[in-house]
């Protein structure tokens, strides 16, 4: 059973470019979540869905930031006109029921790097 | 506010020296407590879960204790290999978890 899957491993991106993070989460999985590591601090979270949904996005930046989960395919954490700041490791984790009641698990990340 | 705290931020053992790793939170009505071991360029990786006051959880060399104020993830005779960062995480409102910034433990052979 693959664990949740996340691609590109690695992104170089300049400055006002669009970054897109993709994750596929573990067989059996309808929730999503994505958290963002910064360098020395903790991960914080960023958004939570299930399949067509946003439950919770308290954590993502109102602008330049958006995730989807579509019916079929990987879930997508876009990031538009990429800033240094935004420069960090991208995680998703993946349940079967929600936090609180349920072990999420981690993919191996995303580094994103803006020039 | 929610409040998760790791203590010692960096801890260095000899191999086979036994120590604890401490995580301290407050929240309100605890619905679990997670502890994950993360290695360098890598992404956390499950341990253990704690849901009540008084429950042990065990694998290998580690242990992870919980009260009502207080986790413990106790580590036996480590090994060079142990040498990761250790998160502790509790659920921060519905959807989240709410993590720690870690101990970073360096296991020395």
């Amino acid at each position: 059973n693959a664990g949740v899957m996340q691609n590109p491993r690695h992104l170089v991106r300049r400055r006002g470019q669009e970054a897109r993070l993709r994750c596929s989460p573990m067989k059996g999985h309808s929730h999503v979540y994505w958290y963002r590591q910064l360098p020395e601090e903790g991960l914080k979270f960023m958004v939570y869905l299930q399949k067509e949904n946003i439950i919770d996005e308290s954590g993502m930046p109102k602008e330049r930031f958006s995730a989807e989960f579509p019916k079929e395919g990987p879930s997508i954490l876009r990031i538009q006109q990429v800033v240094r700041g935004d420069s960090a490791a991208y995680f998703c984790a993946s349940s079967v029921q929600p936090t609180g009641t349920d072990t999420q698990y981690f993919g191996p990340g995303t580094r994103l790097t803006v020039l | 506010e929610d409040q998760v705290t790791q203590s010692p931020e960096a801890l260095r053992l000899q191999e086979g020296e036994s120590s604890s790793l401490n995580c301290s939170y407050t929240v309100s009505g605890l619905r679990g407590l997670f502890w994950y071991r993360q290695d360098p360029g890598k992404g956390p990786e499950f341990l253990f879960t704690l849901y009540s006051a008084g429950e042990e959880k065990e694998k290998e060399r580690l242990k992870a204790t919980l009260t009502k104020k207080e986790s413990f993830l106790h580590i036996t005779a480590p090994k060079p290999e142990d040498s990761a960062t250790y998160l502790c995480a509790v659920p921060g409102g519905a959807n989240n978890l709410f993590f720690g910034t870690g101990t970073r433990l360096t296991v020395i052979p």
